[in-house]
């Protein structure tokens, strides 16, 4: 199975901050590399798919690069409602599926 | 607007069968560009991706390696919905299981259930 490893674990960062969080995978994936957002109680929600493309509905503050092995999330200016769990998922060796085991972005 | 109704018991005993059922509005179960998967959460395993069915001329299943000898999952084509059982449950099946839609042309989960949160134990 492809390993996804997301850094940090976890993150302290305040309302207008620029964050960033990293996820590797064990071995090439190209673009396949998609990213979540996961709030207590909930589904997690797509915000990012085949690594950059930003899905309908989601803000233009979140943003999504990288390729191979090495990918990003960045948040260009922290508001209230981002503080939530965020996850990186490969879909390069589909069906065999697998995540990231998550950032959690706590306020500061 | 497609929406996922998941159904099923929170409760099951050790060495039964946990059953769950996803409900589909807005799409078709036997539709060509998605697939249909089973997705569960916990602290101890993180996400973990369990299995799909997907329809492309014929009824196609895949299963995680992890729960293969113990998992099926079928559609239901006259409820447009379909099911996960997972047989032989332990504690270790103890999780929050969500399905999800697979768009297989962006291949990506964008439609996801609300979960269901099942215990095992006696």
């Amino acid at each position: 199975d492809i390993q996804m490893t997301q850094s940090p674990s976890s993150l302290s960062a305040s309302v207008g901050d620029r964050v960033t969080i990293t996820c590797r995978a064990s071995q090439s994936i190209s673009s396949y590399l998609n990213w979540y957002q996961q709030k207590p109680g909930k589904a997690p929600k797509l915000l990012i798919y085949t690594a950059s493309s930003l899905q309908s509905g989601v803000p233009s503050r979140f943003s999504g690069s990288g390729s191979g092995t090495d990918f990003t999330l960045t948040i260009s200016s922290l508001q209230p409602e981002d503080f939530a769990a965020y996850f990186c998922q490969q879909s390069y060796s589909a069906p065999l599926f697998t995540f990231g085991q998550g950032t959690k972005l706590e306020i500061k | 607007q497609v929406q996922l109704q998941q159904s099923g018991p929170g409760l099951v005993k050790p060495s039964q069968t946990l059953s769950l059922t996803c409900a589909i509005s807005g799409d078709s179960v036997s539709s060509n560009s998605a697939a249909w998967s089973w997705i569960r959460q916990s602290p101890s395993r993180g996400l973990e991706w369990l299995g799909r069915t997907s329809y492309r001329s014929k009824w196609y299943n895949d299963y995680a390696v992890s729960v293969k000898s113990r998992i099926t999952i079928n559609p239901d084509t006259s409820k447009n919905q379909f099911s996960l059982q997972l047989n032989s449950v332990t504690p270790e099946d103890t999780a929050v299981y969500y399905c999800a839609r697979y768009l297989s042309a962006v291949k990506t989960f964008d439609i996801w259930g609300q979960g269901t949160m099942v215990t095992v134990s006696s």
